[in-house]
């Protein structure tokens, strides 16, 4: 069954450092997404990328986020200078069509960051 | 108000029980409603979409009701297997973006 991909699954980096995590959607899906889970909290959007471009964003993506699709199978999201509260598990996740239609988005097993 | 809320729970119940979930939400124009299921520590998985007639997959039965904003989640003879956290989800208002509630903890006990 195709999955999500996600490298690493657990990242632990110094307060202020850049971090790339990346992630290899299912092939034949159009809509790429990058959510995050505080420990103990909801699973929060962060992203939705579509057509090689950011196509929603939430309040918590500010200037020290960025997403990119270097190539034709991974998604990466960068944390410019990263912050203790920057510590959750990012989850990846992917769908071949639009969500707000119905359709399934799939997740990776996402990349517990640790910023001490 | 929280865009979906959610009891938090935790339910407990013996196998072979029925259990109910419920959800509201606070976005009158989403068009698209799920549950998924999140084990410790795991990546969410879709349980089931919800649609607006009502559906059934095997012991699970999803509603919605759009007048009052609310979803539920009906499990029946449950099993072991069904311990986790039931997230209720719901789409934004541009439909790229899904919201969660905070989810519903079952432990389902012998």
């Amino acid at each position: 069954e195709p999955e999500v991909t996600q490298t690493p699954s657990h990242q632990v980096t110094q307060m202020g450092q850049e971090v790339i995590l990346r992630c290899v959607p299912i092939s034949n899906h159009l809509y790429f997404y990058w959510y995050r889970q505080i420990l103990g909290q909801k699973v929060e959007f962060l992203v939705s990328f579509y057509n090689n471009e950011i196509s929603e964003k939430s309040e918590i993506f500010d200037d020290q986020f960025s997403v990119e699709r270097p190539d034709g199978s991974n998604f990466t999201l960068k944390i410019r200078s990263t912050k203790l509260e920057d510590s959750a598990m990012y989850f990846c996740a992917s769908s071949e069509g639009y969500t707000g239609g119905g359709t399934e988005a799939f997740f990776g097993q996402g990349t517990r960051l640790t910023v001490v | 108000r929280k865009e979906v809320e959610q009891d938090p729970g935790p339910f407990n119940v013996p196998e072979g029980a029925t259990v109910a979930f419920n959800c509201t939400y606070s976005n009158s124009a989403s068009q698209s409603f799920f549950w998924y299921r999140q084990d410790c520590r795991k990546e969410p998985k879709l349980l089931m979409s919800v649609y607006s007639s009502g559906n059934e997959d095997g012991r699970f039965t999803a509603q919605l009701n759009r007048a009052s904003q609310y979803i539920s989640l009906l499990i029946r003879d449950s099993k072991l297997s069904d311990s986790a956290t039931y997230l209720c989800v719901v789409n934004s208002n541009s439909g790229y973006a899904l919201n969660f509630g905070k989810g519903t903890s079952l432990l389902v006990t012998p």
